[in-house]
């Protein structure tokens, strides 16, 4: 969905299912994509990363798919736990001069008992 | 090994007024970032520093917001005169070097009154 005024995407899942995030980065020459996981009160967390070269990488219940075609980002969480809810953010490495983390603007994610 | 420490955790001023925002990255770590998240939103980079000199301001309100790294270790972000627009968490993040192991602090609220 959209996000409208400070309102956030949401996705409710069930404790237990697979929950997907998508992110949509915004420039084709980026190589580098970091997901993030933030809690309220907190920093961003780092899940998992992928480099341009690859379009899919696992983690422990957690993959990340990169199509670079459409520049496309997805999370892939499995058997979702209570402990995943909290906001999703996708980031991209933009290649220049420097290094930096550019952030998208973030899924809340829902886990209902 | 010790995280990014951020201080204070809180802070509520009134417009006009001035803040001064801390933070004492991981040790060793030569690249320093200072990133604005608006509630609702992905955090915005401010300005990155490598070792103690500035590799992009450009998307830091000059006429207001000033930081530094004068020894290249701990930094201060200040904000002057602050306005309501202000209101956000500011984090702070480090990396040993490039992109790779970008750790965040815990942020520090500001709430503009």
């Amino acid at each position: 969905g959209e996000s409208v005024g400070l309102h956030l995407p949401t996705l409710s899942v069930q404790e237990g299912d697979n929950s997907i995030i998508n992110c949509a980065y915004s420039n084709s020459a980026s190589d580098y994509f970091i997901w993030y996981k933030q809690e309220s009160g907190k920093g961003p967390q780092f899940i998992i990363d992928i480099r341009s070269n690859m379009d899919k990488r696992q983690g422990q219940r957690v993959t990340v798919l990169l199509n670079k075609t459409v520049k496309h980002l997805s999370l892939q969480i499995a058997a979702t736990q209570p402990g995943d809810s909290a906001v999703y953010f996708c980031a991209e490495n933009q290649v220049d001069s420097s290094y930096k983390l550019i952030f998208g603007s973030g899924t809340r994610l829902l886990v209902r008992p | 090994e010790a995280g990014v420490a951020q201080s204070p955790r809180y802070k509520i001023i009134e417009k006009r007024q001035s803040v001064a925002f801390w933070c004492n990255p991981i040790s060793g770590h030569a690249t320093l970032y200072w990133y604005q998240q608006i509630l609702g939103q992905g955090p915005k980079l401010l300005i990155q520093f490598q070792n103690n000199g500035v590799v992009d301001d450009s998307q830091l309100p000059k006429d207001r917001f000033s930081a530094e790294r004068l020894k290249g270790v701990d930094s201060t972000l200040k904000i002057q005169p602050a306005k309501l627009e202000d209101s956000a968490v500011y984090l702070c993040a480090s990396s040993p070097t490039g992109i790779y192991g970008y750790t965040f602090g815990s942020g520090t609220r500001l709430t503009v009154v």
